[in-house]
């Protein structure tokens, strides 16, 4: 059974990069069936996606975050991870990693697994 | 940018049928996903591709699609079902996704 954990700071001081990293375990994160995906949601509010990376390492970012946001994969590592850099106290956030499960017909997948999250708080 | 967009809260009585919407110009060509998420948890995909429902999903939950709009389906709701739900899609031109506002599903 594939698991998604998510590790990284909780607090990161403003105008610094946030970075995370999403642990892939019981399946390969090279798999061509799956791409990954972050997603965040600030407390109280609603959910946002931030974008995501196949195992070619191609990636699609949401457009008003691509400017500041990186995501990577390390297959060797079995592992992707989330650059946010010049954050600020509105990039504080719960952050979600899920895998996208491809589906034939449909190039984007189900995010049907997903980390338990991770907090990240911006401040000084 | 492009946007999705859901009625913020939606109330039903137990044992009801509840129908959440979601609205968005690249519907009709862009499969829609809808989620769940109860208070500190991770959300679950409930429905995929418009209308699949994913193993380990109540037979209740079903999705369907009609033009701009999708709708997510719960019959006979029971308390448990009480949560936020999102539905997910792809713009027209496929190079990002979004998430729909959030609908706030009260069980009376």
């Amino acid at each position: 059974q594939v698991q998604l954990q998510e590790s990284g700071p909780g607090l990161v001081k403003p105008s610094q990069t946030l970075s995370l990293t999403c642990t892939v375990s019981g399946g390969s994160i090279s798999s061509d069936s799956s791409c990954w995906s972050w997603i965040r949601q600030p407390a109280g509010k609603g959910l946002e996606w931030i974008g995501r990376v196949c195992p070619s390492g191609s990636t699609n970012y949401k457009p008003s975050l691509k400017s500041r946001v990186t995501i990577s994969i390390d297959t060797s590592k079995n592992q992707f991870s989330l650059k946010l850099s010049s954050v600020t106290a509105a990039d504080t956030a719960m952050f979600y990693c899920a895998r996208d499960r491809m589906l034939t017909g449909d190039p984007w997948g189900a995010s049907d697994i997903w980390g338990q999250g991770t907090m990240v708080i911006v401040s000084s | 940018s492009y946007e999705l967009t859901q009625p913020p809260s939606v109330s039903v009585s137990l044992g009801q049928m509840a129908r959440i919407t979601c609205s968005g110009e690249a519907l009709p060509k862009k499969y829609a996903f809808w989620f769940q998420q109860k208070p500190g948890q991770a959300p679950v995909l409930v429905i995929y591709k418009d209308n699949e429902r994913p193993s380990g999903i109540p037979e209740r939950f079903s999705g369907s699609s009609s033009g701009t709009i999708v709708t997510l389906a719960i019959s006979g709701v029971q308390a448990e079902d009480e949560a936020d739900y999102y539905c997910l899609s792809a713009d027209s031109s496929y190079s990002y996704r979004v998430f729909g506002g959030g609908t706030k599903l009260t069980v009376l």
